[in-house]
């Protein structure tokens, strides 16, 4: 079953502009991390957030943790037509029944236009 | 990063045929691989945990005997969809575990179609 719930479910924004999507998940966690997805390709990492971080970046990725409200935060500064895609939070849920295990959350497809 | 190779993409069958997946960590050895299964604008559904050298570990509601999971190397999972139907026409994507970095990196999917 998925864990987390993302927000919005869609958005469209222009290019230059910055693109916020959040994650909410219902148990305790020892990192959440966040995945791209171009249209019927695979997933690709973006990032990993320990349960002990709050906050993370990574180019024009900056990724937030509030482990207290189970949420978590992806903003794509300065936005380009590339990063059109899927994005999604996945969580590895404490207790588990397999190491490595992820839960995902329903996505944000995100459109940029030029 | 690491490469997972997942073939075939696409793969379209008649009814009743079976189709065999294979996924690859190409530049890492992974013992746990795990499958899972996409609709249209969906989030991806965890089918099973393969481990290596030991049986797959299958999710509540997916049938073992319909889809068998082997993982003979530390760099190889198989998925086989027996007796292939349309109702399991979907898009399949594999992913391989990095204990290191406890990162699963994920191979492009395989889209099925059964006729």
């Amino acid at each position: 079953s998925q864990q987390g719930e993302e927000d919005p479910q869609a958005l469209s924004i222009q290019e230059g502009e910055n693109a916020t999507m959040n994650c909410s998940y219902k148990t305790s966690i020892n990192n959440l991390q966040w995945y791209r997805q171009n249209s019927g390709r695979g997933l690709v990492h973006l990032i990993l957030i320990r349960s002990n971080e709050r906050e993370k970046h990574s180019g024009r990725l900056r990724v937030t943790l509030d482990t207290s409200k189970k949420s978590s935060s992806l903003l794509i500064t300065a936005s380009r037509a590339a990063d059109t895609a899927s994005y999604f939070c996945a969580t590895d849920a404490i207790p588990t029944d397999s190491w490595g295990k992820l839960q995902f959350g329903a996505g944000t497809q995100v459109v940029v236009t030029p | 990063g690491a490469v997972v190779s997942q073939h075939p993409s696409w793969v379209i069958c008649k009814s009743g045929t079976s189709v065999k997946i294979e996924c690859r960590s190409l530049d890492f050895q992974a013992t746990t691989m795990f499958w899972y299964r996409q609709f249209p604008k969906q989030s991806l559904m965890l089918m099973a945990t393969s481990n290596e050298g030991s049986k797959a570990t299958y999710e509540q509601g997916v049938e073992k005997d319909k889809f068998l999971i082997n993982h003979a190397s530390l760099t190889l999972s198989t998925l086989t969809v027996t007796s292939a139907h349309p109702e399991d026409s979907s898009f399949y994507i594999c992913s391989a575990l990095t204990l290191a970095k406890n990162i699963q990196y994920f191979g492009a999917g395989t889209r099925l179609s059964v006729l």
